[in-house]
């Protein structure tokens, strides 16, 4: 029972260049989360994700920045023209319902993005 | 937009001394959920809260929900230096999906 997978784990790329993250929901969770985690800060909301639809994408820069969960396939995010801001540690989140539950969310240990 | 802040933001104590992080929200929360990020690590799920003034206990670590459902505390006694790690609060407001994760606590544990 594979939790939320990741990767890469640790992805360089340089100024200009595109970033993409993949992300694998848990088996039977439908609903994907995307947080940015900048060095010794706390985790920022980015968007949030269905089967083939954006529910909220609030937090998500206008620019640059992209999301989907086709129907086949894992969550990507993806950051065009990364620029050194854009370094970050990338986490994703899954979570069966989202519905008060009992049920918090299962994070995937994260992306880990330098851009030089 | 909603705000959440912690804190302390870094605590370092001695082994066997207690621990507490405060949670305050600036809107009224419909609960409150709590996760541990070791150095290196990913956030993992601890607690949920939902009633007002709730209290949930797991083994050393007491979880409280305030009356006005705006603020919660986490408290550790006794602790130990497998505590280590930033402690995150994480609330969701009405109906919304997502969480908003609070500002974090750092923890230290020296022997």
């Amino acid at each position: 029972n594979a939790g939320v997978m990741q990767n890469p784990r640790h992805l360089v790329r340089r100024r200009g260049q595109e970033a993409r993250l993949r992300c694998s929901p848990m088996k039977g969770h439908s609903h994907v989360y995307w947080y940015r985690q900048l060095p010794e800060e706390g985790l920022k909301f980015m968007v949030y994700l269905q089967k083939e639809n954006i529910i909220d994408e609030s937090g998500m820069p206008k620019e640059r920045f992209s999301a989907e969960f086709p129907k086949e396939g894992p969550s990507i995010l993806r950051i065009q023209q990364v620029v050194r801001g854009d370094s970050a540690a990338y986490f994703c989140a899954s979570s069966p319902t989202a519905l008060l539950s009992n049920y918090g969310y299962t994070f995937g240990s994260g992306t880990r993005l330098t851009v030089v | 937009g909603q705000q959440v802040m912690q804190i302390p933001q870094y605590q370092h104590v001695q082994e066997g001394e207690d621990f507490t992080t405060y949670c305050n929200s600036s809107t009224t929360l419909s609960n409150i959920q709590w996760y541990k990020q070791r150095p290196g690590g990913h956030p993992v799920f601890l607690i949920q809260l939902v009633k007002s003034g709730e209290v949930k206990k797991q083994k050393r670590l007491t979880f409280q929900f305030g009356e006005a459902k705006k603020n919660s505390s986490l408290h550790i006694t006794a602790t130990q230096t497998t505590d280590v790690g930033t402690y995150f609060c994480a609330g969701r407001t009405g109906t919304a999906s997502k969480l908003t994760f609070g500002t974090g606590t750092r923890l230290q544990v020296t022997l």
